[in-house]
């Protein structure tokens, strides 16, 4: 069975700083991994999303990510952090089986302090 | 621009109630998903449609149901409404004609409270 973990439900940076926010799966089959992001009162919104080509993928509002087999990771990152960056982020993964439904983490809440 | 909507943003229900939670999507997805979203916990997947008429449990679907009459809809139903059914509802929707990478697009949720 494929699962996801986040580690750290909260992640606090300042302004400017660099954002990381980790994920790792389990999967028994080459995945495909995905980043969400959710702002406030809001539904889901795609940032950069793993399939397979290139391990390092960019997504929007500067993000990006890098797949590492050796690790199980696929941790998330941003040279540069803004206010508007608040949000909660949600790692997902899909191996393809049983109808290719996504699972995913736990959510990690990220803060940005002026 | 694809668009998912759930026709009701909030919503308070007694205990007992039956509640309707309805969702359209106008980009001809044969997927459709609905998940619950508590804090700490992510997204749950309930129940998912692959094509109209067709339903599968997800992981929670004890205490709801589902409906799919029209390619477009996919209402979640909770036939009597408890107070551990507070939570965040959230409808989702893929193109998906055996391709495991595409994109799930989701609606912006709704926030049911039972009291």
């Amino acid at each position: 069975a494929q699962s996801v973990t986040q580690l750290g439900s909260h992640v606090s940076v300042s302004e400017g700083a660099l954002v990381l926010l980790r994920c790792n799966y389990s999967s028994s089959v080459p995945p495909y991994l995905f980043w969400y992001v959710q702002y406030p009162n809001q539904g889901l919104q795609l940032l950069l999303k793993y399939t397979s080509a290139a391990t390092l993928v960019k997504g929007i509002n500067g993000f990006e990510a890098e797949f590492k087999k050796s690790e199980t990771s696929f941790h998330l990152t941003k040279p540069s952090a803004h206010m508007s960056d608040a949000a909660e982020y949600f790692c997902a993964v899909s191996d393809g089986r049983a109808g290719n439904m996504l699972t995913f983490g736990g959510g990690t809440r990220l803060m940005v302090k002026p | 621009d694809v668009k998912v909507t759930q026709s009701s943003r909030y919503l308070v229900k007694r205990t007992g109630e039956k509640v309707f939670l309805e969702c359209v999507q106008d980009m001809d997805h044969e997927n459709m998903f609905w998940y619950r979203q508590d804090p700490g916990l992510g997204l749950r997947l309930i129940y998912f449609s692959y094509d109209v008429k067709m339903k599968e449990k997800g992981d929670i679907p004890e205490g709801y149901s589902v409906s799919r009459e029209k390619k477009e809809r996919f209402s979640l139903i909770l036939e009597s409404a408890s107070t551990n059914q507070t939570s965040m509802y959230l409808c989702a929707s893929r193109q998906d004609r055996g391709i495991s990478g595409n994109t799930i697009y989701f609606g912006e949720g709704s926030w049911l409270t039972v009291v």
